[in-house]
């Protein structure tokens, strides 16, 4: 079946540190991979998303490249700031035989903390 | 009133209660969710609407009961439940269910604690 396995957390960085958060999944079909991000008190938030292999998404100067050979999609960032602390969850939508996408299915969340 | 609200946003509740959680959106979307949020597990998804008619139901128990009367409310109905059912219900809603990928709102959840 699909499911997405994420790196546990927690992620504890300085400022300014470089982030990778990593994500692989399993999919039948052809799935569309996402990131999704959770502020302390908040529902999820799209961060970014990628339709097919070897696309990149981006947002907020976090980038994530669908890899089909190795089934992956980490999610990295630069330089990380205080406020980027939430839980992430990567995510994928796999296409039905019928050609309709998929529900969505969710990796754990990992949870990162940036000191100052 | 922007985006997905749910009431309230945290209940605390006996095994013998009955209550019911809100969730409304004013994104005009015709797709509605709702997910369960424990910890050290992945966001399990519940119910999908889709224009008012229920597409999915992810194997869940009766003791959890959907209601969506229009395509801006859905309701969680709960009665009998256990402790393990103790977590944060997130709703959603996008545009449609199916067909191709449209995007997911969520709400800020209620946070449930069952004694």
């Amino acid at each position: 079946g699909n499911s997405v396995t994420q790196m546990e957390g927690p992620v504890t960085l300085s400022e300014e540190a470089f982030l990778t958060i990593n994500c692989t999944y399993t999919a039948t079909g052809y799935p569309s991979l996402f990131w999704y991000v959770q502020y302390p008190g908040e529902g999820l938030q799209l961060l970014l998303k990628a339709t097919k292999a070897d696309d990149k998404g981006s947002n907020k100067g976090f980038e994530a490249t669908y890899r089909k050979e190795t089934t992956s999609f980490h999610l990295e960032k630069g330089s990380v700031q205080v406020s980027d602390s939430a839980v992430y969850f990567c995510a994928l939508s796999a296409r039905n035989y019928g050609g309709s996408q998929g529900n969505l299915i969710f990796g754990k969340g990992t949870k990162l903390s940036v000191k100052p | 009133e922007t985006g997905v609200t749910q009431t309230p946003r945290h209940l605390v509740m006996g095994m013998t209660n009955k209550k019911s959680l809100k969730c409304e959106q004013h994104l005009g979307h015709n797709a509605m969710y709702w997910y369960k949020q424990s910890a050290k597990k992945p966001l399990e998804l519940m119910f999908v609407y889709n224009f008012k008619e229920q597409t999915e139901n992810n194997s869940v128990p009766s003791r959890f009961s959907p209601e969506c009367p229009n395509s801006s409310h859905l309701f969680l109905h709960l009665h009998t439940l256990q402790p393990e059912d103790s977590a944060l219900y997130l709703c959603a809603s996008s545009q449609d269910a199916g067909g191709g990928f449209a995007e997911q709102f969520f709400g800020p959840g209620t946070r449930l604690t069952v004694l």
